[in-house]
């Protein structure tokens, strides 16, 4: 089955504890994407990926740090989380970035920062 | 960036059309996307479009007026998971990879 995983699914963690979230997709999907969500505010990108060890920032980038050194995997790194990055995160992926292709979505990976 | 603004909430009843409406700046613009989000749940393409006028798929239309800068998504005879939040989503014509989405319509179908 064609699909973007997340893990963990739901994260509590304290201030200064570094986390990863990691991302998996087994579409072959050249363009991968960080966006956290938060109410009222709507999705923001982080991070994204045009291909293999090319990253660029999103919006709001601060904060974050991702890698891509296999196609399938984009992880998200909080080196030093803080409670204001307490959020929904979701990872998506599409075929290529220039594409009028539609994202496909992870789950989502709920954080909480105290 | 992009400003884009949706309608916080509407509300609607089963059977019914409702069109749900969104308002993005012109400049830079390069395709607009719509998505479907139930709650708790990652969320799921509805349609696209890129030039002007309406694009069709089964119960669910979208319009796009570039030069107005306006968009709407139109759902034909509600059905009750049709509650959810519906979001619009432009991508920047200065950077593909680059995408801005509304905060969201919440759209609750009663019976």
């Amino acid at each position: 089955e064609a699909q973007v995983t997340q893990n963990p699914r739901y994260l509590i963690t304290v201030t200064g504890k570094k986390l990863t979230v990691t991302c998996s997709q087994n579409m072959n999907h050249e363009y991968m994407s960080w966006y956290r969500q938060d109410p009222g505010l709507g999705l923001r990108q982080i991070y994204y990926s045009m291909n293999v060890e090319v990253t660029d920032k999103g919006d709001v980038p601060e904060g974050y740090k991702v890698s891509r050194k296999e196609k399938r995997n984009f992880p998200l790194i909080l080196e030093s989380p803080s409670p204001n990055q307490t959020s929904l995160y979701f990872c998506a992926s599409r075929l290529t970035s220039g594409s009028a292709e539609t994202q496909y979505f992870g789950p989502g990976t709920r954080l909480l920062v105290l | 960036g992009q400003n884009i603004d949706q309608p916080t909430e509407m509300t609607a009843t089963e059977g019914a059309i409702v069109q749900i409406n969104c308002t993005y700046q012109t400049s830079g613009f390069n395709g607009l996307f719509w998505y479907q989000q139930h709650a708790g749940e990652a969320p799921t393409f509805l349609s696209y479009n890129v030039l002007d006028g309406l694009e069709e798929k089964g119960r669910f239309s979208s319009f796009l007026s570039r030069s107005k800068g306006y968009s709407y998504l139109l759902l034909k005879e509600l059905q009750m998971k049709d509650s959810a939040s519906y979001l619009c989503a432009v991508r920047s014509m200065y950077n593909f990879n680059k995408f801005y989405f509304g905060s969201g319509t919440k759209l609750n179908v009663k019976p």
